[in-house]
């Protein structure tokens, strides 16, 4: 059975910390892996990673896939307290199919 | 361009009857899938449609069934409706190749009763 865990599964942190969220998966056929942001409503996309070793950056966060290893991390440096979310990652598998695998999700919290 | 929408927002039905929810994904996506997000478990797929085809189906019992049309909108309906069905109801819209990030929309929260 397909399966991706994250951990922590909730953080707290002051504003200006640097935090590591990890995500662990098996996914038959795995094809990628993406990172969302969820706060109140819908997820948000962050980050898909296809290819192993390669960092992904969009402002202060950053990830990494490691296909051997079967994990990612999500890094955020100097977190703000509008970085407090859920943060998801999923696993998507192959055989022309958009099925994502979810994990439980990392609660950040972000204190002033 | 437009996000992917989802109506209705917010709904209250009781046990037994059936719902029908809509999503309308992003101009020129074709895929849209669903998903039942519940706090104990979670994101959890549903099924995914692309042109107007069921491409994927998740672990639910056959009381929840979709279709596509051909202008890409899609519907989901739950029949029986069960006190466990309350959860907040997402689509997500992808042009539909396997490069492709999936874009959420704000989601139908379904309360039962």
């Amino acid at each position: 059975e397909d399966k991706v865990v994250q951990s922590p599964l909730s953080l707290v942190v002051h504003e200006g910390d640097t935090v590591t969220l990890n995500c662990s998966y098996e996914v038959t056929n795995f094809r990628s892996l993406l990172w969302y942001k969820q706060e109140k409503k819908a997820p948000t996309f962050l980050f898909m990673l296809t290819s192993s070793g390669i960092e992904k950056k969009s402002g202060r966060l950053s990830s990494i896939l490691d296909k051997k290893e079967l994990f990612s991390i999500l890094n955020i440096t100097a977190t703000q307290t509008g970085d407090s979310a859920v943060y998801l990652c999923a696993g998507r598998t192959q055989g022309g199919s958009e099925k994502l695998v979810f994990g439980k999700g990392t609660k950040l919290t972000v204190n002033p | 361009k437009a996000g992917v929408t989802q109506t209705p927002r917010y709904l209250i039905k009781t046990r037994g009857q059936q719902v029908t929810l809509s999503c309308s994904p992003i101009s020129g996506h074709r895929s849209v899938s669903w998903y039942q997000q519940t706090p104990g478990q979670g994101l959890q797929f549903l099924f995914e449609y692309f042109s107007e085809t069921q491409r994927n189906k998740g672990n639910f019992p056959g009381r929840f069934s979709g279709r596509q049309f051909s202008n890409s909108r899609s519907e989901m309906n739950v029949s029986t409706l069960e006190l466990g069905d309350s959860a907040l109801y997402l689509c997500a819209s992808s042009p539909g190749t396997w490069a492709s990030e999936q874009y959420f929309g704000p989601g139908t929260r379904l309360t039962v009763t």
